[in-house]
């Protein structure tokens, strides 16, 4: 069965370093989101892509945080400088479309980053 | 601002009962009501659906009651089992083109645990 990749699967840094996340959506899949989840609560979306397009970027903070779909297939998402804040579960999720049953997401298992 | 209000919690519930969480919405632009089951240290996985246009759906012991009137709508599991142990999370899809299309908006989560 095709599954949404991510890596790394952990991630320790010090508060300041930079780090980055990769995702590879299932093949054919247009449509890709990165959420972010802290412990004890749901996912809340940081950026959305349409292909190589943002589509939705208003809650990403711009200042620290950047993702790219350079090619439309798989996706960057980096924070530079890492705070103690943004400890969370980053969860990539890729859907065929945005509507009906093409907007059916599925998520990958997440990059569990900690921040020293 | 949270779009989707999810309770309780947390549900402790012996084997063989019946679970329910609740979830409610303000926003009347979501065309779609997904559940998702977490279990730890991965990501989400679509347990079961609705549209609000259809009142309930079943699928096996897992039951969505939609009340559109309400803006509620709740996950049943019957039977409950320890294997059902995991974070639900309730999440609503936004409709309109934008930026909201195909964007889910979780809840904060409920945290189940079954006890054998």
């Amino acid at each position: 069965e095709a599954e949404v990749a991510q890596s790394p699967r952990y991630k320790i840094t010090e508060k300041s370093q930079a780090v980055a996340f990769w995702c590879d959506p299932i093949s054919g899949h247009a449509t890709l989101y990165w959420y972010r989840q802290i412990l004890g609560q749901g996912p809340e979306l940081l950026v959305q892509f349409q292909d190589e397009s943002v589509v939705d970027d208003s809650q990403l903070p711009k200042d620290r945080f950047s993702a790219e779909r350079l090619k439309g297939v798989d996706s960057t998402l980096k924070i530079q400088p890492a705070e103690l804040g943004d400890s969370a579960m980053y969860l990539c999720a890729s859907s065929l479309g945005t509507g009906g049953r093409t907007g059916e997401l599925f998520f990958g298992e997440g990059s569990r980053l900690t921040v020293l | 601002q949270q779009q989707v209000k999810q309770s309780p919690q947390s549900l402790i519930v012996q084997k063989g009962g019946i679970s329910i969480i609740n979830c409610a919405y303000e926003n009347t632009a979501f065309d779609y009501f997904p559940w998702y089951q977490q279990f730890p240290g991965k990501g989400p996985a679509l347990l079961i659906a609705i549209r609000p246009d259809v009142s309930e759906k079943k699928e096996g012991r897992f039951t969505i009651s939609f009340n559109k009137s309400a803006k509620q709508f709740s996950l049943h599991i019957m039977d409950s089992q320890p294997g059902d142990s995991a974070t639900y999370f309730c999440a609503a899809r936004g409709a309109y083109r934008g930026s909201t299309l195909g964007r889910l908006y979780f809840g904060r989560g409920t945290q189940l645990t079954v006890w054998p």
